[in-house]
Formats: C-alpha cells, sequence, structure tokens
C-alpha cells in the first residue's frame, strides 16, 4: 500500500488561509469516509484535528476544516496563527489497513 | 482521562526482537468500542501504521504488509496493556515507534490518543 501524496510544504501569512491536499486511490481516500488528518510540532506526538473527512475533535479550533472530492482529501486552516506551524499528515482507511500521507509542513510567515 | 504510557528498550542489535508496552489507563484494553495501535515514524519524518488489535467479542488483529511476517501485536487484559514485538530488525526499524487509540465501535482509523513516543535504534 503505497503512502498519499501530500505536498511536502505549504505557507501563508497570519489572519490568511492555507490549503493542503492529500491525494490517494479509490481503494482508500475515495472508498472511504474514514480520511483523518493530524499536526504534529517538533518533538511532539501527533494530534487529531479532523476525523471522519470533516469532524473536529473536541477543542481543535473552528479554523480547521476538512473536505474530499474523488480521491483527494484536503485540510484547510483559516485565520493562520504562529502555533499553527507545524507538520501535517492525513491518514485513511484501506480495506483492514491504515496508510498514512507523506507529510506537509505549513510555515506561517 | 485516556492515557497511554510507552515502555521498552530504545537499543536492538541487528537481527534480534524489538519489543514495546503500552500500558492503558482510563479504558480498557479490552474496551467494545476502541482499538489500540502501533505506529512508527522514521528518522526522515513519515509516518507508518504496522498494525492493530481490537476486541468485538473475539480478538482481532490487522498487520501493515510491509511488516506482516514479523510482527505480532498481543492484548493482555490481566495488566491493561498491549505489546509490540517486531522481529529480524534491521537498522531500517530504527524509529520513534508510538501506541495510539482509535475509539468508537467502528475502526476509524482517527487516533485520538497517543502515546508519548520511544526511540528505538537498530544497531551493533
Amino acid at each position: 500500500q503505497s503512502a498519499l501524496t501530500q505536498p511536502p510544504s505549504a505557507s501563508g501569512s497570519p489572519g490568511q488561509s492555507v490549503t493542503i491536499s492529500c491525494t490517494g486511490t479509490s481503494s482508500d481516500v475515495g472508498g472511504h469516509n474514514y480520511v483523518s488528518w493530524y499536526q504534529q510540532h517538533p518533538g511532539k506526538a501527533p494530534k487529531l484535528m479532523i476525523s471522519e473527512v470533516t469532524k473536529r475533535p473536541s477543542g481543535v479550533p473552528d479554523r480547521f476544516s476538512g473536505s474530499k472530492s474523488g480521491n483527494t482529501a484536503s485540510l484547510t486552516v483559516s485565520g493562520l496563527q504562529a502555533e499553527d506551524e507545524a507538520d501535517y499528515y492525513c491518514s485513511s482507511y484501506a480495506g483492514s489497513i491504515c496508510v498514512f500521507g507523506t507529510g506537509t509542513k505549513i510555515t506561517v510567515l | 482521562q485516556v492515557q497511554l504510557q510507552q515502555s521498552g528498550p530504545g537499543l536492538v542489535k541487528p537481527s534480534q526482537t524489538l519489543s514495546l508496552t503500552c500500558a492503558i489507563s482510563g479504558d480498557s484494553v479490552s474496551s467494545n468500542s476502541a482499538a489500540w495501535n502501533w505506529i512508527r515514524q522514521s528518522p526522515s519524518g513519515g509516518l507508518e501504521w504496522l498494525g492493530r488489535t481490537y476486541y468485538r467479542s473475539r480478538w482481532y488483529f490487522d498487520y501493515a504488509i510491509s511488516v506482516k511476517s514479523r510482527i505480532t501485536i498481543n492484548p493482555d487484559t490481566s495488566k491493561n496493556q498491549f505489546s509490540l514485538q517486531l522481529n529480524s530488525v534491521t537498522p531500517e526499524d530504527t524509529a520513534v515507534y508510538y501506541c495510539a487509540r482509535d475509539p468508537g465501535v467502528v475502526v476509524k482509523i482517527a487516533f485520538d490518543i497517543w502515546g508519548q513516543g520511544t526511540m528505538v535504534t537498530v544497531s551493533s
């Protein structure tokens, strides 16, 4: 099972929006609504930001939103803040197994 | 609240077995509404799911194809923990290893609680 494809980097100024993509196949992203997004700061464990494509766990700011179209899922961070600078990973159900994305570093300019 | 506490050696010799344990507090390894996972992160940064166990009237085990021939995940109900064993390790198995919970009756690939991570180096 190949990793899901994410752009290596994305950036935006404080207050702006940034959207990152996560591209898979009909066997993973396109075939299920079990896509999640994680935020990871250096030296820390990943933190769940979005589950089931669009659901925000309790405590996650509503600046974070998820969507999906076909085989590509997206994470949008609106109103960028300095603390949003981190690595972001997507994951997807892929028929009894899990596959992660390659990761995207969001830089706040 | 739910916490996962990892333990195990940080250095393993090539060809030997990597063994880690994840102790659960605030939930149960035999819960009908959770799955218990092992995930690793290579020095280059990528996350790799290794496998899971969960209980739904019986125990289930799912493993990543890349490690399927070498991995065993075992639940221990008496200690409320689960373990990872990875056999015949090579330097390519050097990584930070995490345990993580996937809540819910249905496996949704949404890891909401993570252990603190264990850096494991494979070297002689």
